[in-house]
């Protein structure tokens, strides 16, 4: 089935470090989605964009919606271990209610 | 419960098997959703609930999958014949109306077909 394109795919950094990710499609989406999937639990949505361009925070976590629709970034700053997971972006058109997803990004956090 | 709960937790089924997997959603929630994740993949859509009408069914790989809703707040995914490109994590998804309200997931059942 349909995908995003989200890199990288895994990051390893220091506690500290900010981060950086994002996704593109080649579809343009009207909503934007960034999850966070601990082992053996279901995602849990972190940030929700639902406009071109629109900046949205939470927290640490700071998120855009390109202003072409056919991208996203996640910032994560000051990282902490808490912060190790599988981050997926998830993007939506108005016309259709499911989600399309990337294959993640795999946080790991050097000791 | 307060969030959305799947059972089981895993499942182990020889390949040919039936299986069945529940979804509780979260009370009151009308939007209910199955999807599909494979092992280093992000989840992908499998079918779509408004109540108890199943909307959108364009995700169920093949015609052994089902799923249920008949009265509009349990679901059940059930898989016929199981294969063993079957093995996956299916999560289920709950929401209610409104324009932008997002879903909550539940915890999701492991299917290992062996």
């Amino acid at each position: 089935g349909q995908q995003l394109n989200q890199s990288p795919q895994s990051m390893f950094i220091q506690e500290g470090e900010d981060v950086s990710m994002n996704c593109t499609s080649s579809s343009i989406f009207n909503t934007w989605l960034w999850y966070k999937q601990d082992p053996g639990e279901g995602p849990v949505l972190l940030i929700a964009l639902y406009k071109a361009g629109e900046l949205t925070s939470n927290g640490r976590l700071t998120a855009q919606f390109g202003i072409t629709r056919k991208d996203s970034f996640l910032n994560i700053s000051a990282s902490i271990p808490s912060d190790v997971g599988i981050y997926f972006c998830a993007g939506r058109m108005d016309s259709n209610y499911q989600l399309i997803w990337g294959a993640g990004t795999k946080l790991i956090i050097k000791p | 419960g307060a969030g959305v709960s799947q059972s089981p937790r895993y499942k182990v089924a020889k390949r040919g098997q039936d299986v069945a997997l529940r979804c509780d959603p979260i009370s009151g929630h009308v939007s209910l959703f199955w999807y599909q994740q494979a092992l280093g993949q992000g989840p992908e859509f499998l079918t779509y609930f408004q109540n108890e009408a199943q909307l959108d069914k364009s995700g169920l790989p093949s015609d052994r999958f089902f799923a249920e809703r008949p009265e509009g707040s349990v679901s059940t995914l059930k898989i016929q014949r199981t294969q063993q490109e079957d093995s996956a994590v299916y999560l289920c998804a709950s929401s209610a109306t409104g324009r932008r309200t997002e879903a909550f997931f539940g915890q999701g059942t492991r299917l290992t077909v062996v």
